[in-house]
This record gives structure tokens, C-alpha cells and sequence, in this order.
């Protein structure tokens, strides 16, 4: 039971052109969302968050946006450079004790020069 | 400022070794994570540590043991390996208060069990 999805394996974006990464949620009680990135043969490096009393949140090139009554999140990249080129996990918790993250299968950007 | 560090970087086990993985975090964090990476599957949580002396399952825990040797260090054993565990496996931790910044990652550890 997937409770974080990312229903694109892969995706293929232009330089300097809008990359979007989509993510959906089945959990009402999940509170916070956040983005990873991931290099090959490193560990995920955090991205951007988003607290669900919000529905946007930008970071330079870097923006998430959160659809709470659709449980959907996206990440639009603008304007996408090579060096983006990497896998994107969304990840979301209920912000309890613990903490823990629920992440999605991940999304490969590739962004061609 | 090395954050968390996993050793070994690579490992090849036969079939019923047993082995451990070994992470540290210099970031006085209270709560340590182990995740496990599969093509198509994502990062799943195997144990997870909230704070020194607590451990507890996370979505995928059979076949796997964990201790909190202390604040720094969460080892992940494997009693007796399968080929159903060869993954790459990541470390993480967090502080307890807050969620600006999420998981701090280790680089991995990649785990062939043949």
C-alpha cells in the first residue's frame, strides 16, 4: 500500500525550460512534505519543504506547491539546468514523535543541453 | 564536518552470512533511520531510532536487527543473509524538533548477497 506516489519513473525536460515533478498521497494525517535529490552512489540531499498550512513554498529556482483536497504535490524547477539532472523523491510525514518519513519510488529528471 | 558516515561503502555476502552495518552522526541528532533503496520501489524504512535507547519497526523489518549503540551510532544486522536483501542501504538521522530541514542521508551502503 503506497501511501506516497510519484506516478512518473522518469522525465525528459530542455534546458533553461519548466521541469514539474508531480506527487499524490492517500494519508489525511501526513502534515509536512518535503523533496529530495539523488546523485548516483550518494545519499539523498535534501530539497524543499512544505508545511500543509500552506500551498506554496519557493526556494530560487525551486517551488512546491500543495493541492491539500486533491493530496497532491508538485516541484517546478524554472529554469531547469543540467546539473538537475538527478532523481527527486517526495517524501511526507505526520509530524509525529518519530518523525518518520514516507518517501515515493522517485522521479528521473533529465535535463538535456 | 562529516554528518553521517556508513561503512562499509560495498559488500558482497553468500547466502546466510551475516554481517552488520555500521552509521555515525557527528550532529548530536536524536533519531536515526535505516532505509533500503530498490529500482521501482523507492526508499523504504527498515528500523528507525526516535531517540538514544528506543528502537522500533518500520515498513520493512524481517530479516534485519538494529541497536543504538549509543547517541551517535545505529548499526543495521543482517543475521542471515538473502538474496532478497540485496539493496543499497542509507542511513539518516534528524533532529527532534522541527522539520525544516528533514534527514540528514549517509552515502549508502551497496549490498549484494549471492
Amino acid at each position: 500500500d503506497q501511501q506516497v506516489k510519484q506516478n512518473s519513473p522518469s522525465l525528459s525536460v530542455q534546458e533553461g525550460r519548466i521541469s514539474i515533478l508531480n506527487c499524490d498521497y492517500t494519508n489525511s494525517m501526513f502534515d509536512y512534505f518535503l523533496w529530495y535529490k539523488k546523485y548516483p552512489a550518494e545519499g539523498p540531499t535534501f530539497l524543499i519543504s512544505i508545511s500543509s498550512i500552506k500551498d506554496k513554498n519557493e526556494d530560487g529556482r525551486f517551488t512546491v506547491f500543495l493541492n491539500k483536497s486533491a493530496k497532491h504535490l508538485s516541484l517546478h524547477i524554472v529554469p531547469s539546468q543540467p546539473g538537475d539532472s538527478a532523481v527527486y523523491f517526495c517524501a511526507a510525514t505526520d509530524g509525529g514523535a518519530t518523525n518518520k518519513l514516507i518517501f515515493g519510488t522517485g522521479t528521473l529528471l533529465a535535463v538535456q543541453p | 564536518n562529516a554528518g553521517v558516515t556508513q561503512t562499509p561503502k560495498f559488500q558482497v555476502l553468500k547466502t546466510g552470512q551475516s554481517m552488520t552495518l555500521q552509521c555515525a552522526q557527528d550532529m548530536n541528532h536524536n533519531s536515526m533511520y535505516w532505509y533500503r533503496q530498490d529500482p521501482g520501489m523507492g526508499l523504504r524504512l527498515i528500523y528507525y531510532s526516535a531517540s538514544e535507547g528506543t528502537t522500533d519497526k518500520g515498513e520493512v523489518p524481517n530479516g534485519y536487527n538494529v541497536s543504538r549503540l549509543n547517541k551517535r551510532e545505529f548499526s543495521l544486522r543482517l543475521e542471515s543473509a538473502a538474496p532478497s536483501q540485496t539493496s543499497v542501504y542509507f542511513c539518516a538521522s534528524s533532529a527532534r524538533q522541527g522539520f525544516g530541514y528533514g534527514y540528514t542521508f549517509g552515502s549508502g551502503t551497496r549490498l549484494t548477497v549471492v
